[in-house]
């Protein structure tokens, strides 16, 4: 079946620091990647995707390339703000309508001032 | 953007009841919602999957006749925990997904069973 495994925080950094979560998965055929992140208190908000080999995903900041030789998705940002503290989740899935996601564990990033 | 509501945000319960939980797709008309659930500290597993006006899929190892779930418009679909236990105490989150390959989470509802 489909796997996605992300570094285990907590990922503790301090202002204007280099950021990176890695992300790797297992799966059949050609998927969709995403990085969620979920602030204290919200949903899940999508933060960027990518939907085949060698697309980079990018918004507020945030990178990922989707690396299909490595399986990977790593996220990157160059200089976190505090504002960046929140839950990081990759995830996978396929399709139009009905895009069924897998999760990896999350990753909790603290910024400190 | 899209915006997905969630009711109650939390609710407690005793043991041997029942709770209702609502997601409403506020803006949009969705066709698949989809129901996760989020164990502290941990990811969300996703419980099954709705499509307006027909039966949800189960994912494998969840009990469909203990998690009742109902999509009856394009905007709202609701999941039933039936006599709940303190196992199922947990944070449920459900999405609405759109034609355009993306899902919208609602901010999840925490139960407490007690």
């Amino acid at each position: 079946g489909n796997s996605v495994t992300q570094m285990e925080g907590p990922v503790t950094l301090s202002e204007e620091a280099f950021l990176t979560i890695n992300c790797t998965y297992t799966a059949t055929g050609y998927p969709s990647l995403f990085w969620y992140v979920q602030y204290p208190g919200e949903g899940l908000q999508l933060l960027l995707k990518a939907t085949k080999a060698d697309d980079k995903g990018s918004n507020k900041g945030f990178e990922a390339t989707y690396r299909k030789e490595t399986t990977s998705f790593h996220l990157e940002k160059g200089s976190v703000q505090v504002s960046d503290s929140a839950v990081y989740f990759c995830a996978l899935g396929y399709g139009a309508a009905g895009n069924k996601l897998t999760f990896g564990g999350g990753t909790r990033v603290l910024v400190k001032p | 953007g899209a915006v997905v509501s969630q009711h109650p945000s939390w609710v407690i319960c005793k043991s041997g009841t029942s709770v209702k939980i609502e997601c409403r797709s506020l803006d949009f008309q969705a066709t698949t919602m989809f129901w996760y659930r989020q164990f502290p500290k941990q990811s969300l597993m996703l419980m099954a999957t709705s499509n307006e006006g027909s039966k949800a899929t189960y994912e494998q190892g969840v009990e469909k006749d203990k998690f009742l779930i109902n999509h009856a418009s394009l905007t709202l679909s609701t999941l039933t925990v039936t006599s709940a236990h303190p196992e199922d105490s947990s944070f449920y989150i459900c999405s609405a997904g759109t034609t355009n390959n993306e899902q919208f989470f609602g901010p999840g509802t925490r139960l407490t069973v007690l």
